[in-house]
Parts: C-alpha cells; sequence; structure tokens
C-alpha cells in the first residue's frame, strides 16, 4: 500500500490567492482526518470525516477553511483567500475505524506570502 | 478539553544508551495511547500503542508503559541509534470524547554518536 498521498509537497503563494490541498487516504479506511503543525501550536486538528460525511470541524480556524470528501479516495482542504498566519504543514491522516491509529501522509509545507 | 503534555522538550542521549521519553496526561477517561515518530520533513508515524487495559506492551526495541494511577505514559528505547533522532509525540484518546487523538508537544531526541 502505497500509504496516505498527499499533494502537493510544497506550496508557496501570494497572500490572497487561493490555496488547495490533496489527500488520498489509505484504500478501506473509514476516516480522515485534517492536522496542521506548526512550531507554536503544535499538530492541530482542523476537521474529521467519518465515511465522507464531516463529523467535528471545531478545529477549522474560520470560514476561510473548507474541506470536502467527495468520495472514499479523496479528500481536499481549500483556504481562500489565505493569509500568511495560515503557513504551516498540513497533514492528512487516515484510520482503519473509529477509535483506531492514524497513518499520516508526508505533509504539505504551505508558505503564504 | 484535556491536554497531553511532555515533561522533556529535549532528550540527548549517546548511541547505544537507552533512551526514556516521558508524558503525562490529565483526561481519566483515556483508554487509548499511541506514539508516535516525526522525521524532519516527514509525517509522524505510528510507533507502538497501548490500551488502558494493559500497563507495557513491547515492541522492536520499543516498550510502553503506562500508570493509569498517575495518569504517566513513558516510551523506552532500547540502544538508541542514530536514526532514532527525531521528534517524539504522545497522543491519547477515550471513547467518550470525539472521534481524535489528542497529541503532546513533543519531544526531541536527539543521538549522539
Amino acid at each position: 500500500d502505497a500509504g496516505v498521498i498527499q499533494s502537493p509537497r510544497h506550496e508557496v503563494t501570494e497572500m490572497g490567492q487561493e490555496v488547495t490541498l490533496r489527500c488520498k487516504p489509505i484504500s478501506g479506511h473509514n476516516s480522515l482526518f485534517w492536522y496542521r503543525q506548526t512550531m507554536m501550536r503544535g499538530l492541530e486538528l482542523l476537521i474529521y470525516f467519518n465515511n465522507n460525511v464531516p463529523i467535528d470541524d471545531s478545529g477549522m480556524p474560520e470560514d476561510r477553511f473548507s474541506a470536502k470528501m467527495p468520495n472514499a479516495s479523496f479528500s481536499t482542504l481549500k483556504i481562500q483567500p489565505s493569509e500568511p498566519r495560515d503557513s504551516a504543514v498540513y497533514f492528512c491522516a487516515s484510520s482503519l475505524r473509529r477509535k483506531e491509529k492514524l497513518f499520516f501522509g508526508s505533509g504539505t509545507q504551505l508558505s503564504v506570502l | 478539553g484535556e491536554s497531553v503534555g511532555l515533561h522533556l522538550p529535549t532528550l540527548s542521549v549517546q548511541e547505544g544508551d537507552n533512551s526514556i521519553i516521558n508524558c503525562a496526561y490529565s483526561n481519566s477517561a483515556s483508554d487509548y495511547f499511541i506514539w508516535y515518530k516525526q522525521e524532519s520533513g516527514k509525517g509522524p508515524q505510528f510507533i507502538i500503542d497501548i490500551r488502558s487495559n494493559m500497563d507495557k506492551r513491547q515492541g522492536q526495541r520499543v516498550t510502553v508503559l503506562l500508570n493509569k494511577t498517575v495518569k504517566h505514559l513513558s516510551l523506552q528505547i532500547a540502544a538508541t541509534q542514530p536514526g532514532d533522532s527525531a521528534v517524539y509525540f504522545c497522543a491519547e484518546s477515550d471513547q467518550t470524547g470525539a472521534n481524535n487523538l489528542f497529541f503532546g508537544t513533543g519531544t526531541r531526541l536527539t543521538v549522539i554518536p
């Protein structure tokens, strides 16, 4: 299995631009998570899906952030408009079932100038 | 929510020595604990997990100890190698909360050759 696949690996954009991060979870996993990692705040859960349905989005910073999971093999995290404070590493993770260990992707390093 | 915290932000050990990384948690309802290793530029990688009905679990060169009385978790790495240099996170979840893991702030382990 290729593991959780994220793209792009690096994204550099200017303030105000739209950013779309992509994730392909491990085949057969029912839960998908988006995390953000910064030096100041560590790993923060943004949103999680179970069977493609958003369950908890309380970690999404504000309305500029949105996430979708149109099918079991694909999810996107969108930031519109992006701001410099959104600069961070964004990780996608999946798990086989609820309360199971997460498998993380390699992350997307986002820099908003 | 309640948080997970680490006692030591950094740890340096000589190659070949044993390493012990500690983690305190505050949620008495937590029943599942995981240790992750994160190398530079990569996503967190699962190392070992333990459920609250156990107090010790061993893997290859790693042992996790759980003391529910004092809400303490530790990761022991035997014969530490340079490849063990990374940031180590503990994470916890409970059956009553949302389906996500609460991550500690991490401990950076540096192995001195």
